[in-house]
């Protein structure tokens, strides 16, 4: 069974460009989860999907943020403008149902310069 | 507010020495404690999940133990590919099932 896959696995960018991460969850699980890790800090929640629906948005830092998850398939996190501070390692995670553990994907490193 | 508390930051052990490591949790009510490993440039992959104190699961040379305040991860006689970063998350009760982590702890074993 394939694991979680996140594309890219690396993205260096400007400040105030447009960067589109991807995830793929493992097939079958309604839910998906993004996190972020900043250096020296701890891996961080953003949002849960259940299936195509938010579930739970309260991490997400700002309205620069988008994600988004059509279909109830994979999962696209926009950030756009990029701020230096968004700079940190996105993780994806998915789970069978809510109360199962979660799948992590090896992260999307980004780097805003 | 949730808070999970990992301790000692980082641990380098000979191999064949056995440890533990500490996790501090904080929590209105506890839905699950996970452990997790991660490798360098990896995502973290999941260990255990422990629901209630008193409560214990093993693998290999890992057993994780949970009591209502905190838990430990016990590594007995690691070998050096037990080297990686070991995480703590918490689930609390009511809301979502969103996860909180500790920020890790860093461990080498040494041949």
């Amino acid at each position: 069974e394939a694991g979680v896959t996140q594309f890219p696995s690396h993205s260096v960018i400007e400040k105030g460009q447009t960067v589109t991460l991807r995830c793929d969850p493992i097939s079958g699980h309604d839910n998906l989860y993004w996190y972020r890790r900043v250096m020296g800090k701890e891996i961080k929640f953003l949002l849960h999907f259940v299936k195509e629906s938010k579930q739970d948005e309260s991490g997400m830092p700002n309205n620069r943020f988008l994600a988004e998850r059509t279909g109830g398939t994979y999962s696209t996190l926009k950030v756009q403008p990029a701020e230096l501070e968004d700079s940190g390692v996105y993780f994806c995670a998915s789970a069978k149902t809510e109360g199962h553990e979660q799948y992590f994907g090896p992260g999307t490193r980004l780097t805003v310069t | 507010e949730d808070q999970v508390t990992q301790s000692p930051e980082a641990l380098r052990l000979q191999e064949g020495e056995s440890s533990s490591l500490n996790c501090s949790y904080t929590v209105s009510g506890l839905r699950g404690l996970f452990w997790y490993r991660q490798d360098p440039g990896k995502g973290p992959e999941f260990l255990f999940t422990l629901y209630s104190a008193g409560e214990e699961k093993e693998k290999e040379r890992l057993k994780a133990t949970l009591t209502k305040k905190e838990s430990f991860l016990h590594i007995t006689a690691p070998k050096p590919e037990d080297s990686a970063t070991y995480l703590c998350a918490v689930r609390p009760l009511g809301g979502y099932s969103t996860l909180t982590f500790g920020k890790g702890t860093m461990l080498l074993v040494s041949p």
